[in-house]
């Protein structure tokens, strides 16, 4: 079957720096999605990935190992506006995207 | 503003009743998607529609209809639900339908409660 593996919930201090994991076993890869939830909105679209390798947009970034089924998503200074749930994606080898259940970021002060 | 609407956002119905959501896209996408979420589960997608036609159908029960009379419009005909289909629904497009490296862009949702 096919598996997307995230932490169900972290928290992390404002200004500091947090990591999301997601682990993702699949019948093939063509992809790999991050997107940003907030409460009672829009899943929006936050990064793609799919060679192996370090993706920097501002305050965000995202990394992929392939060989590993393995990506991370990393927020710097954190603001209290990225509390938020994140959620990874996997495009399998029909194009079809594979969910995970999503990260739920809470920031304290 | 995603450029995605869905309305209503907040649906509460009897379990006899029929309500259909809606769906509009104002980005010139070709694909078209409705999912749903539920607390602590990953998003499980319900159908696929491309240029109209639906293309995808997950092992939805029927009484679930979707209907996409034109590219812009998905609809979602909702009768005799059961209590565990409460959740939040998501309609989604995207340029295309397979190609890897399109994100989905995402309405706000549909609360919908089953009592």
């Amino acid at each position: 079957g096919q598996n997307i593996d995230q932490p169900t919930e972290m928290t992390a201090t404002e200004g500091a720096i947090v990591q999301i994991n997601c682990t993702y076993q699949t019948s093939g890869f063509n992809g790999l999605f991050w997107y940003q939830q907030h409460a009672g909105e829009a899943p929006t679209f936050l990064s793609y990935n799919v060679l192996d390798g370090l993706e920097e947009k501002g305050r965000f970034s995202s990394f992929l190992s392939r060989s590993k089924g393995y990506s991370y998503l990393l927020l710097k200074e954190l603001q209290m506006k990225d509390s938020a749930s994140y959620l990874c994606a996997v495009v399998d080898s029909n194009y079809q995207l594979i969910w995970g259940a999503g990260t739920k970021l809470i920031i304290k002060p | 503003e995603t450029g995605v609407t869905q309305t209503p956002r907040h649906l509460v119905m009897g379990m006899t009743n029929k309500k259909s959501l809606k769906c509009e896209q104002h980005l010139g996408h070709n694909a078209m998607y409705w999912y749903k979420q539920s607390a602590k589960k990953p998003l499980e997608l319900m159908f696929v529609y491309s240029l109209e036609e639906r293309v995808e159908n997950n092992s939805v029960p029927s009484r679930f209809s979707p209907e996409c009379p034109n590219s812009s419009h998905l609809f979602l005909h909702l009768h005799t639900l059961q209590p565990e289909d409460s959740a939040l629904y998501l309609c989604a497009s995207s340029q295309d339908r397979g190609h890897s490296n399109q994100p989905q862009h995402f309405g706000d949702g549909t609360r919908l409660s089953i009592l």
